[in-house]
């Protein structure tokens, strides 16, 4: 499976749009781009996935570039609450695949201030 | 109900003890997985159950063993554990493994101490 790169920490203004960057230089045609983030002292959090259009919900938006080399989650309207440790995966989606997993990379540390 | 309920929440637990950490969903999930996560480090994926049966096992330990006896549970037995097994446990769960835009519901995880 493809690897990510995520800034170790970012700052941002609350009511302000958080922009958190992933880098996943390797992905293949077949990979996803999963967004989970991790509130302190809590289990990690599904936020969204694509594979190569832009998707929103209601947490977030994620746009993903066309060579689909990189994305960007976005939090439009960030708040205290969004304070978490956001991690960026990539994984393959095969049916019945007794390899797939999802792993954590390193993730970023979002602060929203005040 | 889309909660994965996992406890206890606290255990501390002497190196010769024998301790169970306990998962439960019932989202009609039939994939659960136990991860391990060290403080300010990312999770650590153990165990993957499919259908009750174990699919995958990441080199963990024998001291730690897995079992799922049904659909909605899973559990973690412990036996002569080390200092360095302390950490948050955290149970998740999933409808199933390998679909297309499958999602991982995560416990809020058991916080473990070996002394």
């Amino acid at each position: 499976d493809a690897k990510t790169t995520q800034p170790p920490s970012m700052d941002c203004a609350e009511g302000r749009a958080a922009n958190l960057p992933c880098n996943h230089s390797t992905i293949s045609g077949n990979e996803y781009v999963y967004w989970y983030r991790q509130i302190h002292s809590q289990g990690p959090q599904y936020i969204i996935h694509g594979l190569k259009n832009n998707e929103t919900n209601e947490m977030a938006s994620l746009i993903i570039t066309e060579d689909r080399k990189s994305s960007t989650l976005i939090l439009p309207h960030a708040t205290l609450r969004d304070t978490a440790v956001y991690y960026c995966i990539v994984r393959v989606a095969r049916t019945m695949n007794r390899d797939d997993k999802i792993i954590f990379g390193k993730g970023t540390r979002l602060h929203i201030l005040p | 109900d889309t909660e994965v309920t996992q406890t206890p929440k606290h255990l501390v637990m002497g190196m010769t003890n024998k301790k169970s950490l306990k998962c439960e969903q019932h989202m009609g999930h039939r994939a659960m997985y136990w991860y391990k996560q060290k403080a300010k480090k990312p999770p650590e994926l153990m165990f993957v159950y499919s259908y009750e049966k174990l699919s995958i096992n990441e080199s963990v330990p024998s001291r730690f063993s897995p079992e799922c006896p049904n659909s909605s549970l899973l559990n973690l037995h412990l036996h002569a554990l080390q200092p360095e097994d302390s950490a948050l446990y955290l149970c998740a769960s999933s409808q199933d493994r390998g679909r297309f835009g499958e999602k991982l519901f995560f416990g809020s995880g058991t916080q473990l101490s070996v002394l």
